[in-house]
C-alpha cells in the first residue's frame, strides 16, 4: 500500500501568512494526488486534483504542485475562513490513501 | 442541486450488522464511479471502498475486506454499503462520495451518516 505522509501535522499561522503543506509518497504515484479541506463537523471539500489543477469555485490563493513523491499545497494569503485540517489522497493505485491530515489553526 | 444524502447510521453491538444507504440527486448518477469514505472520531479519514459506474470494478481497503459489501442501484440512483461483522473500530461518521474522474478525486460528499459499535 501507498503511504502519504503529511508534514506539517499542525501549523499555527497569522491572517495573510503564505502557508505550504507537504506530502510525501511511500513510491511514486505520477500526478493522481488530490488536496481537501475539511473543517469540524463538515465533509471534506475537493480543493486541488491532478497535483495542481485547482476545483471550480475554490479560490485562487490555493496552489498545488509536484509530482511523483513529493507534493506541497500552498495557500498564498491565509483567510479566516482557511482555518482547517487538510488532507492529501493519492488515487493512483488502490487501496486508496489520505494523509494523516494537517490542522491549520489561528495564531 | 447535486446532492448526496447518507442514512442507516446508528448503534449496533459488535458482530452486528448495518446497512448503510446514500441517495444521490442533480446528476446521472449511473455515470460515476462511487465511495464510501469514513471518519473515526478525532481521527482523519479513511477510505473504505470503491465502485464503478456499472459495478464492474469494486475495490475494499483491507481493514473491511471480507465484511463489508458495496453495491449500488442506478435505477434508484443509491448507493449501499453492507456492514457485517461490525468491530469497535468500525465506529466512524461514514461518507458517501463522488469520483467524477477516477484519478482526480472526490467532488462531491454526502453530510455522512455515524456507526457506533458498542456494547
Amino acid at each position: 500500500d501507498i503511504q502519504l505522509t503529511q508534514s506539517p501535522s499542525f501549523l499555527s499561522a497569522s491572517v495573510g501568512d503564505r502557508v505550504t503543506i507537504t506530502c510525501r509518497a511511500s513510491q511514486g504515484i505520477s500526478s493522481y494526488l488530490a488536496w481537501y479541506q475539511q473543517k469540524p463537523g463538515k465533509a471534506p471539500k475537493l480543493l486541488i486534483y491532478a497535483a495542481s489543477t485547482l476545483q471550480s469555485g475554490v479560490p485562487s490563493r490555493f496552489s498545488g504542485s509536484g509530482s511523483g513523491t513529493e507534493f506541497t499545497l500552498t495557500i498564498s494569503s491565509l483567510q479566516p475562513e482557511d482555518f482547517a485540517t487538510y488532507y492529501c489522497q493519492q488515487l493512483n493505485s488502490y487501496p486508496q490513501t489520505f494523509g494523516q491530515g494537517t490542522k491549520v489553526e489561528i495564531k | 442541486e447535486v446532492q448526496l444524502v447518507e442514512s442507516g447510521g446508528g448503534l449496533v453491538k459488535p458482530g452486528g450488522s448495518l446497512r448503510l444507504s446514500c441517495a444521490a440527486s442533480g446528476f446521472t448518477f449511473s455515470s460515476y464511479s462511487m465511495n464510501w469514505v469514513r471518519q473515526a472520531p478525532g481521527k482523519g479519514l479513511e477510505w473504505v471502498s470503491s465502485i464503478s459506474s456499472s459495478s464492474s470494478y469494486i475495490y475494499y481497503a483491507d481493514s473491511v475486506k471480507g465484511r463489508f459489501t458495496i453495491s449500488r442501484d442506478n435505477a434508484k440512483n443509491s448507493l449501499y454499503l453492507q456492514m457485517n461483522s461490525l468491530r469497535a473500530e468500525d465506529t466512524a461518521v461514514y461518507y458517501c462520495a463522488r469520483s467524477w474522474n477516477d484519478f482526480y478525486g472526490m467532488d462531491v460528499w454526502g453530510q455522512g451518516t455515524t456507526v457506533t459499535v458498542s456494547s
